[in-house]
């Protein structure tokens, strides 16, 4: 197994350009998990997708950020047009199902940084 | 007022001791999950629980419903479990789906 697979690791570009995370879920999970983790707000929920449907995207901050996920194997975060402020660690989880004895199994995160 | 709260934020202790992290939440909750983020950033689910007690290996986590409080222990530790460990709720109101996270405790065991 895999695990759930994230690029790029690390992405370092300038204020205003466009941004595009990628994951890649464990084969046969059903839910997929976009969290940012910052010092000052620690790790928080942007979004989730359950068989590829988006179902909660309340934790979306702006509407520069979006995210799809067009099969069962892919998602994408996007941020266009990306601020400094942006500046976090982004991370997918994928989880079987939801219920106490389902963890989500996490990526190991991007890393970005906005100039 | 943060939903999850965590404490200590820091601590430090010596190789072999007895080690306890405290969560405690002030929303109803379908279930708390541990997590455990190393150095390089990874994360790693230690536990989901509803009720009652787990334990695998050396590390045991406890919850107490009623209280809304949880807690993590570590026997015998190890400079290898140095980390930040991230206490997490399952809000009763979403499901199981929504996760709200304490702000970590970092663990440093020192040889």
């Amino acid at each position: 197994d895999a695990g759930v697979i994230q690029s790029p690791r690390h992405e370092v570009t300038e204020m205003g350009q466009e941004v595009t995370l990628r994951c890649k879920p464990i084969s046969g999970h059903d839910y997929l998990f976009w969290y940012r983790q910052t010092m000052m707000r620690g790790l928080e929920l942007l979004i989730y997708f359950n068989n590829n449907v988006p179902i909660d995207d309340s934790g979306m901050p702006e509407d520069r950020f979006s995210a799809k996920m067009p099969n069962a194997s892919f998602s994408t975060l996007k941020i266009q047009p990306s601020e400094p402020r942006d500046s976090a660690v982004y991370f997918c989880a994928s989880s079987a199902s939801l219920g106490v004895n389902q963890p989500q199994h996490f990526g190991d995160g991007t890393r970005l940084s906005i100039l | 007022k943060n939903e999850v709260e965590q404490s200590p934020q820091n601590l430090t202790a010596q190789e072999g001791e007895f080690i306890t992290i405290n969560c405690s939440y002030s929303v109803g909750i379908s279930a708390l999950h541990w997590l455990q983020q190393h150095p390089g950033g990874g994360i790693v689910s230690l536990f989901m629980l509803s009720s009652g007690k787990k334990k695998h290996g050396r590390l045991i986590a406890t919850i107490n419903i009623q209280e809304k409080h949880s807690s993590l222990h570590i026997t015998a530790s190890h400079p290898r479990d140095s980390a930040v460990y991230i206490c997490a709720v399952a809000l009763r109101s979403f499901g199981n789906e929504k996760l709200t996270f304490g702000t970590g405790t970092r663990l440093t065991i020192i040889p």
